[in-house]
């Protein structure tokens, strides 16, 4: 079966641009999707396909797809936006979902 | 408002059975895929299960993890999808999480229900 990687945890300065990644071979044939979960929260999502957003997500996050590789963008980070994000996608082999090992967004 | 909402968490004793569901409103049931997500404490989320739409002909695909030990069905009557738990394991502790699909894909995870616990303890 794929795996999703995702870098574990990573910090932007209030206000700047952050870009979090995730690789995975099944990137290559399926878009996948972002979700945001804030602690003791439920999972939201924040982007799909190649890069829609779902009505309710600040434009400030757009997302990319290279290859194998799957970015969110957060342009102008915000104290909200503190939280741990997660890509998703289907499995290469398989009609399985599989999800990202998840990053820890820092908003210093 | 589109909501889904989870029941049926509980403390059961490894072997046993146990059977979640998930209720939806706000939007026609039938016409979407429902999955299950569980998430340990501390860890991430773990994809469980789904079940497409009648017009995919209610297609269930499971995690290698679960698959023999769990089953998705659904009852669109009811607007309810249902987990079902057999010979359960220390490792299936986690909150579970149903999420309705959209945008045409069983990957886009449009909607999540507040999670239900399930602790498999002795």
């Amino acid at each position: 079966s794929s795996e999703l990687t995702q870098d574990p945890t990573v910090s932007v300065a209030l206000g700047q641009t952050v870009t979090i990644t995730c690789r995975g071979d099944s990137l290559k044939n399926f878009y996948g999707s972002w979700y945001q979960q804030r602690p003791g929260q439920a999972p939201i999502l924040v982007m799909y396909s190649k890069n829609k957003r779902p009505s309710g997500v600040p434009d400030r996050f757009s997302g990319s797809f290279s290859e194998d590789t799957a970015s969110l963008t957060i342009t102008g980070a915000q104290a909200e936006d503190e939280a741990d994000y997660y890509c998703n996608s289907r499995d290469s082999g398989s009609d399985q979902l599989i999800f990202g090992g998840g990053t820890k967004l820092t908003v210093l | 408002d589109v909501q889904v909402v989870e029941s049926g968490g509980n403390l059961v004793q490894p072997g046993r059975s146990l059977t979640l569901s998930c209720v939806g409103s706000g939007f026609t049931f039938g016409d979407y895929d429902v999955s299950w997500v569980r998430q340990a404490a501390g860890k991430g989320l773990e994809w469980v299960a789904y079940i497409r739409s009648q017009p995919y002909g209610a297609r269930t695909e499971y995690a290698a993890s679960v698959k023999d030990r769990f089953s998705i069905s659904r009852d669109d009557s009811k607007k309810t999808a249902y987990l079902h738990m057999n010979d359960v394991k220390g490792d299936d502790t986690a909150v579970y999480f149903c999420a309705r699909s959209g945008g045409g894909s069983p990957v886009y995870l449009f909607h999540w229900g507040p999670g239900t616990l399930v602790t498999v303890s002795s």
